[in-house]
C-alpha cells in the first residue's frame, strides 16, 4: 500500500517571500502520480499543480513548482512571491498510475500555511 | 462550465439515524469518488462509482454505501450514524477515458455533525 507523509504540521511565511512544503511517499510502483492540492478555509479543494513519475523535467504553474526526486521519494512544492491568498492547508496526494481511471487517491495529513503581511 | 456540486453544505444528525449526501459532477465526467476528511486531517477514500457500479473501495464499513444514476450523479448514504462519523465528506469527479483522467476535482464539501 502507498504512503503519503507531511511531517510539517504548519508553517509561515512572509509576504512576497518563498516557501516551501515537504512530502514524501513510499511506494513499489514505478509509475505514478503526485499532486499538491490547496484547502482554504472555504474547504473547497482546488488542484495546485501535478507531476507524472514518468517525466524527468519538474512541474511548474506560475508561481507554484515542485522539486520532483523519484529515487528519493520526495516531492516538495516551492511557493514563490508568496501571497495572502496563498494561506490554506496544502495536500500531498499519490495516484497509481496502472490501475487507470478507477484510482484513489491517498492524501497526507496536510500542512497549514500562513502568510505574514 | 458546472463544477462539482454537493448537497446539503451541513447537516446535523444524532446517532443512530441514517443519512444522504448527494453530488453532481463536473460536465463531462462520469466517474464520481467519495471521501472523508476528519478535522485537521487529510481525506480518506471510501468509494467510487463508474458506470453505476462500485469499482473500487477503501476501509469503510458497510454501513457506507452508495449509488450512482444515469446522469453520473451520485449519493453516499451513512446508515446507523456514530459520533466518529462526523467529518466533512468531499466528493471528486473525472472522466474515465479521457485526457486528463489522472486528475480528479473535488466539490465544496458537505460537513456532517453528528450529536
Amino acid at each position: 500500500a502507498q504512503t503519503v507523509t507531511q511531517s510539517q504540521p504548519e508553517m509561515s511565511v512572509q509576504e512576497a517571500e518563498t516557501v516551501t512544503l515537504s512530502c514524501t511517499y513510499d511506494t513499489s510502483e514505478s509509475d505514478y502520480y503526485l499532486f499538491w492540492y490547496k484547502q482554504p478555509p472555504s474547504r473547497q479543494m482546488i488542484l495546485v499543480i501535478r507531476q507524472e513519475a514518468y517525466k524527468q523535467q519538474n512541474a511548474t504553474e506560475n508561481r507554484f513548482s515542485v522539486n520532483f526526486q523519484k529515487a528519493a521519494k520526495s516531492f516538495s512544492l516551492k511557493i514563490s512571491d508568496s501571497q495572502l491568498g496563498d494561506a490554506a492547508m496544502y495536500f500531498c496526494a499519490y495516484r497509481s498510475f496502472y490501475t487507470g481511471a478507477n484510482s484513489k487517491l491517498t492524501f497526507g495529513k496536510g500542512i497549514t500555511l500562513s502568510v505574514r503581511p | 462550465d458546472a463544477g462539482v456540486t454537493q448537497s446539503p453544505t451541513h447537516l446535523i444528525k444524532t446517532r443512530g439515524q441514517q443519512v444522504t449526501l448527494r453530488c453532481s459532477p463536473k460536465s463531462g465526467h462520469d466517474t464520481v469518488s467519495w471521501y472523508q476528511q476528519a478535522l485537521g486531517q487529510g481525506p480518506q477514500f471510501i468509494f467510487q462509482y463508474y458506470e453505476e457500479e462500485e469499482r473500487q473501495r477503501g476501509n469503510f464499513p458497510d454501513r457506507f454505501s452508495g449509488h450512482q444514476f444515469p446522469n453520473y450523479s451520485s449519493e453516499l448514504n451513512v446508515n446507523a450514524l456514530l459520533l466518529g462519523d462526523s467529518a466533512l465528506y468531499l466528493c471528486a469527479t473525472n472522466w474515465f477515458r479521457g485526457a486528463g483522467t489522472d486528475t480528479q476535482y473535488f466539490g465544496p464539501g458537505t460537513r456532517l455533525t453528528v450529536l
